[in-house]
């Protein structure tokens, strides 16, 4: 199988704090982990890729500084978003990418988590 | 030109017919091209993917692909109301990201 997980599913915060996301592999190791957020009828947005143990790439227009990504195991990466507005709010998605030449070398999603910021 | 193009419908279609799903990729290099089908308010969630030319069958699902066209196409046959969903073309064209389409929206009427 290839499940992945993501904690919470649903968070609700007040602006000006932060909101930690985390995303798990549960049956593979993921070597490459993608974040993406969607608004509401729109399609998915890629916001960073990460790999095991290095820094995340941003894709143009993210602000890492705002969305930080920390991939610190092969099951695990975390996604912070700093001082959360409410036009943060939306659905962020992870993505996880086993072994290259395994049956995991697609991407799974995990469920998401759907942020509304006060 | 976007890199994966797909037509945004909404697609409707009667219970038990063929619904037919386009998409179209400019990136001549790509290897590998997968669906994605996704519920209102629910992540994407795989369903086929495809990396040769032809067609490949999963139950009431088939993949064609045309590298040539640069074209790959699903086929939802017997099509149910629980395929209503939007259905995510994409493809890896090399490098290691998924490029999405924006997503063909399906509609099963009972």
């Amino acid at each position: 199988g290839a499940v992945v997980s993501q904690h919470p599913s649903r968070v609700i915060c007040k602006s000006g704090t932060s909101v930690k996301i985390e995303c798990r592999s549960l049956d593979f190791q993921a070597t490459t982990m993608f974040w993406y957020r969607q608004f509401p009828k729109q399609s998915l947005m890629l916001m960073a890729t990460s790999n095991e143990g290095s820094k995340a790439t941003y894709e143009q227009g993210v602000e890492k500084d705002k969305f930080l990504i920390n991939h610190a195991s092969l099951t695990l990466s975390t996604l912070t978003v700093t001082s959360a507005h409410p036009e943060d709010s939306s659905f962020y998605i992870c993505s996880a990418r086993g072994v290259a030449g395994s049956i995991q070398e697609t991407q799974y999603f995990g469920p998401g988590t759907r942020l509304l910021v006060l | 030109q976007k890199e994966v193009e797909q037509n945004s419908g909404p697609l409707s279609v009667p219970e038990g017919a063929i619904a037919s799903l386009n998409c179209t990729y400019s990136d001549r290099g790509s290897q590998s091209f997968f669906w994605y089908r996704q519920y209102s308010g629910k992540s994407p969630e795989l369903i086929m993917f495809i990396y040769s030319n032809g067609d490949k069958e999963d139950g009431r699902f088939t993949a064609q692909l045309n590298k040539a066209s640069q074209y790959v196409s699903l086929l939802i046959r017997d099509s149910q109301p629980s395929d209503s969903a939007t259905y995510l073309c994409a493809v890896k064209p090399g490098d290691y990201k998924l490029s999405f389409g924006a997503g063909t929206t399906v509609t099963v009427r009972a």
